[in-house]
């Protein structure tokens, strides 16, 4: 069974620009989730989706958002970036959420210049 | 590849030794619990989880256990490979709030 799969691997933009990542879960897992993890916060929730649905969200600005789609793909958008977005994006994939065993994929560096 | 922490706090072993990495965790009304392995450039890896109404659970090498008086979470991992340098993670999860909280993180270093 393929694993969680994340695109691009690696992403290199402006201040001001924006920057959508997308996230494919393992075959049949509904929830989607995204992290995000800089060395000095660690790994900080961003939002949770499951059935297109957002039950969730961490506490980041409006300029991050999320959608998914009804094949469980998930997207996640940042707007009018900063030099602090620099991190790794994590998204991980589970049957139908956190209380479930989460499956991560490798992340996108997102990298602001 | 990435630096997933700067400044965690470290754990250095010796190969063949047991190692115990720590947690406390900061919600008691927290219900589920995991640790992660992370290598560099890999996103974590799910190792052993444990659910509020145990205090011990064992996988291959690893345990997990529980001490819910004191929010405090351990995995012991015993024989320690080179393949066991990374970055562990705990996390929680309280029902219902469909995400997960992490800990800071903890550097393993097995010296051979």
């Amino acid at each position: 069974k393929a694993g969680v799969t994340q695109t691009p691997r690696y992403l290199i933009k402006t201040r001001g620009q924006q920057v959508t990542l997308s996230c494919s879960p393992i075959s049949g897992h509904r929830s989607v989730s995204w992290y995000q993890q800089t060395p000095g916060q660690g790994l900080q929730f961003l939002f949770e989706y499951f059935s297109e649905t957002q039950r969730n969200k961490g506490n980041f600005p409006g300029r991050f958002s999320g959608r998914q789609f009804s094949n469980s793909r998930s997207e996640m958008n940042v707007s009018t970036l900063e030099l602090g977005d620099s991190a790794l994006y994590l998204c991980a994939s589970s049957l139908s959420g956190a209380h479930n065993e989460q499956f991560f994929g490798p992340g996108t560096r997102l990298t602001v210049l | 590849g990435e630096s997933v922490g700067l400044h965690l706090p470290t754990l250095s072993v010796q190969e063949g030794d047991n190692s115990i990495i720590n947690c406390a965790y900061s919600n008691s009304a927290s219900d589920y619990f995991i640790w992660y392995k992370q290598e560099s450039g890999k996103g974590p890896q799910f190792i052993i989880d444990i659910r509020s109404n145990m205090d011990k659970r064992q996988g291959q090498r690893v345990t997990v256990l529980l001490n819910k008086t004191v929010k405090h979470l351990s995995l012991q991992i015993a024989a320690t490979q080179p393949g066991d340098s990374a970055v562990y993670f705990c996390a929680e999860n309280l029902q219902g709030a469909q995400k997960l909280v992490f800990g800071q993180g903890t550097r393993l270093t097995i010296n051979p």
